[in-house]
């Protein structure tokens, strides 16, 4: 069976400052793992997704993640955090069957402060 | 994604009223999926379909059913609304052409139920 964890309900940092949000898995195969971000009132918005090639996986809105397979996580990260970043992402992995659902974490909201 | 409606956008009901909450999509993607979303549970799938004539039971589709009328249109319903099916409820749609493409989401239907 496959899952996710996003240990941190909650991330509060510094306009400015990097930001990293936590995300680790668990696959019996090669994992394939993507990051939404949710804000108020909308659906979830996809970021990136790592498939295969390279670790360090760019995205939208400057959004980067990294996969480490030893370490079996996929950190999302931005260089320098605006206030807009301000909302709710999550972590999914798509399942090792044909249907390739997504199971999603329990989301981690991240507060960018002015 | 505006490519994917959901209606209605809310919905206040009682215990025991039969509801439908519609989604329709002008994608062309062949695969649907119905969530809900809880406060620290993440997304959780109900139901989701890859064609017309396929449906497929979710994680949590015990009290819910599911039609699909029509490639662009996958309904969702509670036959006897409970309390603890208030919720945040979201479509999406993916295509088929390739595996793991993202997921693409409607703004949600929250829906509470007294």
């Amino acid at each position: 069976a496959q899952s996710v964890a996003q240990p941190e309900d909650q991330v509060n940092v510094a306009e400015g400052n990097p930001l990293t949000v936590k995300c680790t898995y668990s696959v019996s195969g090669n994992p394939y793992l993507f990051w939404y971000v949710q804000y108020p009132n909308r659906g979830l918005q996809f970021l990136l997704k790592y498939i295969t090639g390279d670790n360090l996986v760019k995205g939208s809105y400057g959004f980067e993640a990294e996969f480490n397979k030893s370490q079996t996580s996929f950190h999302l990260k931005k260089p320098s955090a605006l206030v807009s970043d301000s909302a709710l992402y999550f972590c999914a992995v798509g399942d090792q069957t044909g249907a390739n659902n997504l199971f999603f974490g329990t989301g981690t909201r991240l507060t960018v402060i002015p | 994604d505006a490519d994917v409606t959901q209606t209605p956008r809310n919905r206040i009901t009682k215990t025991g009223k039969r509801i439908m909450l519609e989604c329709s999509q002008t994608k062309g993607h062949d695969r649907m999926y119905w969530y809900r979303q809880d406060p620290g549970l993440g997304l959780r799938l109900i139901y989701y379909s890859f064609d017309v004539k396929d449906i497929n039971k979710g994680e949590i589709s015990d009290g819910y059913s599911v039609s699909r009328q029509a490639q662009a249109k996958f309904s969702l319903s509670l036959e006897s609304a409970i309390p603890n099916q208030t919720a945040l409820y979201f479509c999406a749609t993916r295509s088929a052409d390739r595996d793991n493409q993202p997921q693409h989401f409607g703004d949600g239907t929250r829906l509470s139920i007294l």
